[in-house]
């Protein structure tokens, strides 16, 4: 069974400029999540799906990030205008459903902005 | 807001030891804790899960524990290996499934 696929592993960006970050989820998990980690510190949750609708996007700072999920599949985390303070890790997990805890991470997408 | 913290934020230590990675949060009211494995440039693999009813969990050399009323878990790994050198970190998984992350210890079992 395929895990939680995302791409591009690693993008090298300037600042003001814009990035995209995709994620398949795995087969059969309606729930997805996105993440972001900085240097030495845990991920913080940015925005919860629930099939193609965004439960909980508390987190995403929507002046500039916005996602989505068109058809409940993969998803697209968008940056624009991206900044130096974005340079993280993105990583993005699935779950079965809305009453699994157990989360499965993908490999994530490493953010350079220069 | 929850608040969890790991210590210490580096450990090295000599193969074949045991050691004790700690957990701490501030907010008691929590469904479950959940140990994660993080390799560089890799995702986070899931360890061991603890509901909020369970004391402990184990996994081959691996035991993790909860005290909810004290705020604190512990993962106890026995005669460490090289192949475990990663960071690890904890988790508390509140409502809707949020998880809140702690910082991660980065562990080094020398050969």
């Amino acid at each position: 069974e395929a895990g939680v696929v995302q791409s591009p592993r690693y993008k090298i960006i300037e600042k003001k400029q814009p990035v995209a970050f995709w994620c398949n989820p795995i087969s059969g998990h309606n729930t997805l999540y996105w993440y972001r980690q900085n240097l030495g510190q845990g991920p913080e949750l940015l925005i919860r799906y629930e099939n193609e609708e965004a439960v909980d996007d508390s987190q995403l700072p929507k002046d500039r990030f916005s996602a989505e999920r068109l058809k409940g599949v993969d998803s697209t985390l968008k940056i624009q205008p991206a900044e130096l303070g974005d340079s993280a890790v993105y990583l993005c997990a699935s779950s079965l459903d809305s009453h699994s805890y157990e989360q499965y991470f993908g490999p994530g997408t490493r953010l350079t902005v220069t | 807001k929850q608040e969890v913290t790991q210590i210490p934020a580096a450990l090295s230590v000599p193969e074949g030891e045991n050691l004790v990675l700690n957990c701490s949060f501030t907010d008691s009211a929590i469904y479950n804790l959940q140990w994660f494995r993080q390799d560089p440039g890799k995702g986070l693999t899931s360890l061991l899960l603890i509901q909020s009813s369970q004391r402990e969990q184990t996994s081959g050399r691996l035991n993790a524990s909860l005290d909810k009323s004290s705020g604190r878990s512990t993962l106890y790994i026995a005669a460490s290996q090289p192949g475990d050198s990663a960071t690890y970190l904890c988790a508390v998984i509140e409502g809707a499934q949020k998880l809140v992350f702690g910082q991660g210890t980065r562990l080094t079992i020398n050969p």
